[in-house]
């Protein structure tokens, strides 16, 4: 069955550090993934999308995803973080045959000073 | 352009009692949906519909009604409000081209149950 899984819950790390956040996905088909992100208190904005074509996809706000097939894996990476950055971070599977979205359950990132 | 719409914001209910979340949008979109999140969940899909008149289940439709006489508005009905319902519930829509990439959301629904 088709599935989103995100392994960490919440993720630690210090201001200006690298990041990654984990998205593994289960779908027979080609996969639609996407990564959101949601501020406390507000709605879900959309960071980038991978639908075809080149693997690394550039998104808003400096963030980047890799797809990468032989892994069922779409790993979400900044370079540097800002203390803007803390949120939580979804990343989700779309199934065209349906018009369904799948979501992961989430990764709350929190920026130590 | 209001986007989409959500009402109430806030709503708190007994046991068994019934309440509709409204949701409209004024984008002419096809496709609206409703979603639920739990901490630890993610969004879960409850019910969606990809045009007037057309309605389907998502994940976790138990509990839940929804209908859709026109373009703009998806109402999403609890029949007989339960505990396990409380959350926060989102509407969103889009075009049918853009359910992937596009999909604009609401602002919240923060539902409790007692």
């Amino acid at each position: 069955a088709q599935s989103v899984t995100q392994p960490d819950i919440h993720i630690t790390v210090s201001e200006g550090a690298s990041l990654e956040l984990r998205c593994n996905y289960s779908y027979g088909a080609t996969p639609y993934l996407f990564w959101y992100v949601q501020s406390p208190g507000q709605g879900l904005q959309l960071l980038l999308k991978y639908f075809s074509g080149d693997t690394l996809v550039q998104g808003i706000k400096g963030f980047e995803a890799e797809f990468k097939r032989s892994q069922s894996s779409f790993n979400l990476r900044k370079p540097s973080v800002h203390w803007s950055d803390a949120a939580e971070y979804f990343c989700a599977l779309f199934m065209d045959s349906n018009y369904q979205l799948i979501w992961g359950a989430g990764t709350k990132l929190i920026i130590k000073p | 352009n209001a986007g989409v719409t959500q009402t109430p914001k806030f709503q708190v209910l007994k046991t068994g009692q019934s309440m509709t979340l409204q949701c409209a949008q004024d984008m002419n979109h096809e496709y609206m949906s409703w979603y639920r999140q739990d901490p630890g969940m993610g969004l879960r899909l409850i019910h969606y519909s990809v045009g007037a008149g057309i309605t389907d289940q998502g994940e976790v439709p138990n509990g839940y009604n929804v209908s859709r006489s026109t373009t703009e508005d998806f109402p999403l009905r609890l029949l007989s409000a339960a505990p396990s319902q409380t959350s926060v519930y989102f509407c969103a829509s889009s075009s049918l081209q853009g359910v992937a990439e596009k999909l604009f959301f609401g602002s919240g629904t923060q539902l409790s149950v007692l």
